[in-house]
């Protein structure tokens, strides 16, 4: 099956300055790829997602890269703001409908 | 609109109990995932119903746990005779149509056995 590895686990921010999560997948099926937020005791929430078929999407501070080639994908936040501090996980999807996680990464954005 | 709702969001279990979790996802969606999430780690997949149909079972844990989607709407899991190892976040997602469309998830039900 599909696995992903997540990194960095932890990673502390200056506000206004960027942050950078990177991920890999081993299905070189997999073609859909969305990254959830989730604060502390609430639901993950979608904030943007790529399909295989481009490599590069962009959402007001928030961005996601996908290189194919090398089986991993990105998420980058420019202007931090403290509401940004959340864990983030990325997604593969190999099949239909199976989401395959990171195991997260904990965002500290600091004023 | 509503989204997916979970209840009850926290739960408390003797080893050895059976409990049973439900979930609401959001009005008219298709497709229905349980997930499994433990203490700092990522989500992982238990079981997916398209409508009432259970077309992949393969995530979960053991014959202890079961799933059911009766009216193709509410979705309860099912967790007999409780392990410790049972204690995590248990996490409900709807989306649509296909399996395909984006995922919508619950805010989960916390269960702690004890």
């Amino acid at each position: 099956g599909e696995n992903v590895e997540q990194h960095p686990s932890t990673l502390s921010v200056q506000e206004g300055d960027s942050a950078v999560i990177k991920c890999t997948y081993s299905d070189s099926a997999s073609n859909y790829f969305p990254w959830y937020k989730q604060e502390l005791g609430k639901r993950p929430q979608l904030i943007i997602d790529i399909r295989s078929n481009v490599g590069e999407k962009k959402d007001q501070r928030i961005a996601v890269t996908l290189n194919k080639t090398a089986k991993h994908f990105s998420l980058h936040i420019t202007e931090t703001q403290p509401e940004d501090s959340a864990v983030y996980f990325c997604a593969a999807r190999s099949n239909d409908y199976k989401l395959s996680f990171g195991a997260g990464t904990t965002v500290t954005v600091r004023a | 609109g509503a989204g997916v709702s979970q209840s009850p969001r926290y739960k408390v279990a003797k080893r050895g109990q059976d409990v049973a979790l439900r979930c609401d996802p959001i009005s008219g969606h298709v497709s229905l995932f349980w997930y499994q999430q433990a203490l700092g780690q990522g989500p992982e997949f238990l079981t997916y119903f398209q409508n009432e149909a259970q077309l992949d079972k393969s995530g979960l844990p053991s014959d202890r746990f079961f799933a059911e989607r009766p009216e193709g709407s509410v979705s309860t899991l099912k967790i007999q005779r409780t392990q410790q190892e049972d204690s995590a976040v248990y996490l409900c997602a709807s989306s649509l149509f296909g399996a395909a469309d984006t995922q919508y998830f619950g805010p989960g039900t916390r269960l702690t056995v004890l």
